[in-house]
């Protein structure tokens, strides 16, 4: 599975667009782009996947740039409950899916009021 | 009520002793995980299970073992504590049917202590 590279950590007022970066030049053509977060402790919650379309949903939005090296996690009207560590995960699903996560260090999203 | 469970969720031992997390789901799915957690980093994947047959380490199974009881039981063992060993471990599940999304579902994590 291909290797992210995420900030340590962001800042974003609430009611704010959140945007959050990811890299991941090294991505396969048949590796998808996941997202989980994690707030303070808890077990990691799915937020939303892709593989080269944007995709959208009660959560967040998910923009993948066309060469598919980087990608960009939008949580369009941050919330203080949104304050929480963003991991950005790149792996294969379909046949060959192993199912395993391997989690980076993540994104620190600081909303604040 | 929740999917996954995972017991204890507090764990307070000491270096030497035998050391059982156990881990349930009701969720049906085929697919099981067990994850540490060191303070500030990430995930990293312990030992993993694709059926009650089927089970393979991860990327740090060294000290571990685990055992597939049944489908929605996943038991992860320190057969010999040790202090960093201390970490917040979590159970994970998948549906390996679901084949183009396998979303994981994480228990909310045991907190292990070794002294």
């Amino acid at each position: 599975d291909a290797k992210t590279t995420q900030p340590p950590s962001m800042d974003c007022a609430e009611g704010r667009a959140a945007n959050l970066p990811c890299n991941h030049s090294t991505i396969s053509g048949n590796e998808y782009v996941y997202w989980y977060r994690q707030i303070h402790s808890q077990g990691p919650q799915y937020i939303i996947h892709g593989l080269k379309n944007n995709e959208t949903n009660e959560m967040a939005s998910l923009i993948i740039t066309e060469d598919r090296k980087s990608s960009t996690l939008i949580l369009p009207h941050a919330t203080l409950r949104d304050t929480a560590v963003y991991y950005c995960i790149v792996r294969v699903v379909g046949s060959g899916n192993t199912g395993k996560l391997i989690f980076g260090q993540g994104t620190t999203l600081q909303v604040k009021p | 009520d929740a999917d996954v469970t995972q017991t204890p969720r507090n764990r307070i031992t000491k270096t030497g002793k035998r050391i059982m997390l156990e881990c349930s789901q009701t969720k049906g799915h085929d697919r099981m995980y067990w994850y540490r957690q060191d303070p500030g980093l990430g995930l990293r994947l312990i030992y993993y299970s694709f059926d009650v047959k089927d089970i393979n380490k991860g990327e740090i199974s060294d000290g571990y073992s685990v055992s597939r009881q049944a489908q929605a039981k996943f038991s992860l063992s320190l057969e010999s504590a040790i202090p960093n060993q201390t970490a917040l471990y979590f159970c994970a599940t998948s549906d390996s049917r679901d084949r183009w999304n396998s979303e994981q579902f994480f228990g909310p994590g045991t907190r292990l202590t070794v002294l």
